[in-house]
């Protein structure tokens, strides 16, 4: 498995603004992945981030208002743009390794509410 | 398309008594298939995993489910529920690809 971290844990937006969370993982893995549990859903995949190349979004969501960096095989950011109260959402990081069965491990998630 | 299937939004059993918690999938090719739990304002953890190997899949924490293809199911059970069991369980499922589908969960509620 691997050890991931998030940053922030939660926070409190207001509309207009623009927020960035960051994920780090204690090993270097091949894909990292974005999604969003809104309350009381369940989770819906963002994008898929590669070191390297550029993210790949998934239907719905575009890379004006979800922005995804990932400079290293560590790391990556996700920032929600011009947020709105529907953006007030758990954002969950995950990591995989090409190879590993498709195993994906979730970060503790970014709880945003956005007023 | 791949699409899973939970047929319970909610369960409630008391303790030591067993649980099951029903999941359907649906899919062209041999997939892989998985449980997940998210205990209150916690993350995601991987319970088990099925990936065409044994049909009977153990997990942590006493859990285990079972492939049935001609059923098309992944049902997770556990013989004996105990109070920490209570969270939300989500089926996923994968067709050789790293996007995984999720389920709409199953709030396990344990009574004493």
């Amino acid at each position: 498995s691997a050890v991931i971290s998030q940053k922030p844990s939660r926070d409190i937006c207001q509309r207009g603004t623009s927020l960035t969370i960051q994920c780090q993982v204690d090993s270097q893995v091949t894909m990292m992945f974005w999604y969003r549990q809104q309350p009381g859903q369940s989770l819906t995949l963002i994008a898929t981030a590669n070191q390297g190349s550029e993210a790949t979004y998934e239907s719905g969501f575009v890379i004006d208002k979800f922005p995804i960096s990932r400079p290293n095989l560590t790391f990556s950011t996700l920032t929600v743009s011009n947020m709105s109260p529907e953006d007030s959402s758990i954002y969950l990081c995950s990591v995989g390794r090409t190879g590993v069965q498709e195993t994906q491990y979730f970060g503790p998630g970014t709880r945003l509410l956005v007023l | 398309a791949q699409s899973v299937t939970q047929l319970d939004s909610h369960v409630s059993v008391s303790e030591g008594t067993p649980v099951l918690l029903r999941c359907n999938y649906s899919s062209s090719y041999s997939p892989s298939l998985f449980w997940y739990v998210q205990h209150p304002n916690k993350g995601l953890q991987l319970l088990l995993k099925y990936t065409s190997a044994a049909t009977l899949v153990k997990g942590i924490n006493g859990f285990e489910a079972e492939f049935k293809k001609s059923e098309t199911s992944f049902h997770l059970t556990k013989p004996s529920a105990h109070m920490s069991d209570a969270a939300e369980y989500f089926c996923v499922v994968s067709e050789n690809t790293d996007k995984l589908i999720f389920g709409t969960g199953t709030r396990l509620q344990v009574f004493p």
